[in-house]
């Protein structure tokens, strides 16, 4: 089975451009959750989705977006681009919203965003 | 304030050595702990996932630990190898794990294993 993919891998972009990040999921997995990590904060959570619907937000701002589609595959966008977000961006793929003990979370390779 | 708090930062250590990485938690009500290894360049992939009631779980030649009274995990790395060199990042869930935005992770400790 195939992992989870996501492109690109790397991204150069310039303040306030805007980019699009794309996630597949490992077929079957309904849930795809995005993470941003830096060297300083670690992995932030960004936001989670299931079957199409955005259930869980974390603490960034509106620039910040994201979307599921009916295939399970995700995209995230970020407008108007800060220095600040030059970082590893990481999405997970679950086969449930349920983060129990008897479930776990599949990690793409990540896309390395770079803004200049 | 991180909820999830790992040492060391980085340790170095030589081929053929253990070691041993902690994380401490204040995350309250606790569900459940995961320990996390991420190679330079690639997403992070599960070691192993404990739940509150669990004191030891083993993988391969990683072993992690749980003492949920004291909130401290310790992750034991056996004869480490070259391929162990990577981040090792300790999360923990809520009680309430409905939504995989209620994971807290700890910043990681950097582990170089050298020759």
């Amino acid at each position: 089975k195939a992992g989870v993919t996501q492109t690109p891998r790397y991204l150069i972009k310039t303040r306030g451009q805007q980019v699009t990040l794309s996630c597949s999921p490992i077929s079957g997995h309904r849930s795809v959750s995005w993470y941003q990590q830096t060297p300083g904060q670690g992995l932030q959570f960004l936001f989670e989705y299931f079957s199409e619907t955005q259930r869980n937000k974390g603490n960034f701002p509106g620039r910040f977006s994201g979307r599921q589609f009916s295939n399970s595959r995700s995209e995230m966008n970020v407008s108007t681009l800060e220095l600040g977000d030059s970082a590893l961006y990481l999405c997970a793929s679950s086969p449930t919203d349920l983060a129990g003990a008897y479930n776990e979370q599949f990690f793409g390779p990540g896309t390395r965003l770079t803004v200049l | 304030k991180n909820q999830v708090e790992q040492s060391p930062q980085s340790l170095i250590i030589l081929e053929g050595k253990n070691c041993t990485l902690q994380c401490n938690y204040t995350v309250s009500p606790f569900s459940n702990l995961r320990w996390y290894k991420q190679d330079t360049g690639r997403g992070p992939v599960s070691l192993t996932i404990m739940t509150f009631s669990e004191n030891t779980k083993s993988n391969g030649r990683y072993t992690a630990t749980l003492d949920a009274d004291t909130k401290q995990s310790s992750l034991h790395i056996t004869a480490s190898q070259l391929s162990d060199s990577a981040s090792y990042i300790c999360v923990v869930s809520v009680e309430t794990t409905d939504s995989w935005g209620k994971l807290q992770f700890g910043a990681g400790t950097q582990v170089v294993v050298t020759p």
